[in-house]
């Protein structure tokens, strides 16, 4: 199947700051990627959807300035948590879609463990 | 509003046992209905997923029921093995849109 990356698998950084995490589609190209947070033990909850050439769309909630998202290309995505703070502390996952033969299917990455000091 | 509704929440099983999660669904646009699982520390991974238009797929030990008049699907692992303790996500979406998940199964395989 297909391979979505994610960088980095783990970041620490003081409150305040900004972190970007990049989430890359390996073997496919991906118009659109998706962006979840998920708390300990429960359901991924979706945050955005990027759009490749436009502006991502985001769930209601999700403040786009605090989330920033940049689709830069048809196999990148990237998500810029900006002055983080400690209740910004999660699990960040991406995944895209992709079409094989009519079979339509999302690939996750193996996921960004932000803990925000 | 829960678009994919799952339980049990936990769900503990002998070795060589039968695990059973259940979703149901309401949006009868929704044509493709897949389950991931999920170890601690990971992104979820596609583990086998089934179209409206079969009641049943079946891949090695993971076998999905599908009750399209009900709106409810199934995940049975039958031999369930210790390996097999995860989390485990139904979703369902209308093919090329966006993706919905059940709140989550977290299965323990006890030896």
């Amino acid at each position: 199947g297909a391979v979505v990356s994610q960088h980095p698998s783990r970041v620490i950084c003081k409150s305040g700051t900004s972190v970007k995490i990049e989430c890359r589609s390996l073997d496919f190209q991906a118009t659109t990627m998706f962006w979840y947070r998920q708390f300990p033990k429960q359901s991924l909850m979706l945050m955005a959807t990027s759009n490749e050439g436009s502006k991502a769309t985001y769930e209601q909630g999700v403040e786009k300035d605090k989330f920033l998202i940049n689709h830069a290309s048809l196999t990148l995505s990237t998500l810029t948590v900006t002055s983080a703070h400690p209740e910004d502390s999660s699990f960040y996952i991406c995944s895209a879609p992709d079409w094989t033969g009519s079979r339509y299917e999302q690939y996750f990455g193996p996921g960004t463990r932000l803990t925000v000091t | 509003q829960q678009q994919v509704k799952q339980s049990p929440q936990s769900l503990i099983v002998q070795k060589g046992g039968i695990s059973i999660i259940n979703c149901a669904y309401e949006n009868t646009a929704f044509d493709y209905f897949p389950w991931y699982q999920q170890f601690p520390g990971k992104g979820p991974a596609l583990l086998i997923a089934i179209r409206p238009d079969v009641s049943e797929k079946k891949e090695g030990r993971f076998t999905i029921s599908f009750n399209k008049s009900a709106k409810q699907f199934s995940l049975h692992i039958m031999d369930s093995q210790p390996g097999d303790s995860a989390t485990y996500f139904c979703a369902a979406t209308a093919t090329g849109n966006q993706f919905y998940f059940g709140t989550g199964t977290s299965l323990t395989v006890i030896p």
